[in-house]
């Protein structure tokens, strides 16, 4: 079946516009991940969407961050004004409903944005 | 203090022989979870192997095992046998139960592994 699908692969912009990057999960999974990865560093936690619940954004950098995710399906993170320091991978991820044996992440090929 | 420390950003191994990647982890919650993913140049992650806190035996999948030390609180991935296309960054990464429900997990700044004839 169909992975975690993430577009566009690869975003230039100039500082100061707002991008917005997508996120389509694994059917029938529901929780969903964004991670941001900048160059020669680990995995950095964004947000977690499970379900209905209200979302945890405990990992959002600045009020210039934004996600939403609409009919517990695909997910949009949006960077107003962006940054040179916004210049990173931007990957998702999702898990069916929590495992709690293993919780593996399945992972999409994430966004590469680039601010200029 | 890093939460999840990988002191090599770089291995070479040959192929057929054995590696050792390094993870050492730091965490007050008793309850936890260990993971190794692999992100080859493609850019995708990649889950390896997992490793609980409450687990008494080491995870074996595979190739892979992980060797849970946990008084020492180490964490190392164990590849037998390398092959060529296990060249790739690996990342050892965690999950606190107190950080809430889900998969939040902290990540290592990882290891770029390449295996050579």
């Amino acid at each position: 079946g169909a992975g975690v699908s993430q577009s566009p692969s690869n975003k230039v912009t100039e500082k100061g516009k707002d991008v917005e990057l997508r996120c389509d999960p694994i059917s029938g999974h529901t929780a969903l991940y964004w991670y941001r990865q900048s160059l020669g560093q680990g995995l950095e936690f964004l947000i977690y969407f499970q379900g209905n619940s209200a979302p945890d954004k405990s990992g959002l950098p600045s009020d210039r961050f934004s996600a939403e995710r609409t009919g517990g399906s695909v997910s949009t993170l949006t960077i107003q004004r962006t940054q040179q320091e916004d210049s990173a991978v931007y990957l998702c991820a999702s898990t069916p409903l929590f495992d709690a044996n293993t919780g593996e992440l399945f992972f999409g090929e994430g966004s590469r944005l680039t601010v200029l | 203090a890093q939460k999840i420390t990988q002191t090599q950003p770089g291995m070479f191994v040959q192929e057929k022989e054995a590696v050792t990647l390094d993870c050492t982890y730091d965490t007050s919650d008793p309850s936890y979870g260990l993971f190794w993913y692999k992100q080859p140049s493609s850019g995708e992650m990649i889950f390896l192997i997992y490793q609980g806190s409450y687990d008494q035996q080491n995870a074996t999948e595979g190739r892979y095992s992980l060797n849970f030390q946990k008084a020492r609180k180490s964490a190392n991935l164990v590849i037998s046998a390398s092959q060529l296309g296990d060249s790739a960054m690996y990342f050892c990464a965690m999950r606190e139960a107190f950080t809430g429900g889900g998969n939040k997990l902290t990540f290592g700044t990882g290891t770029q592994l390449k295996v050579e004839l």
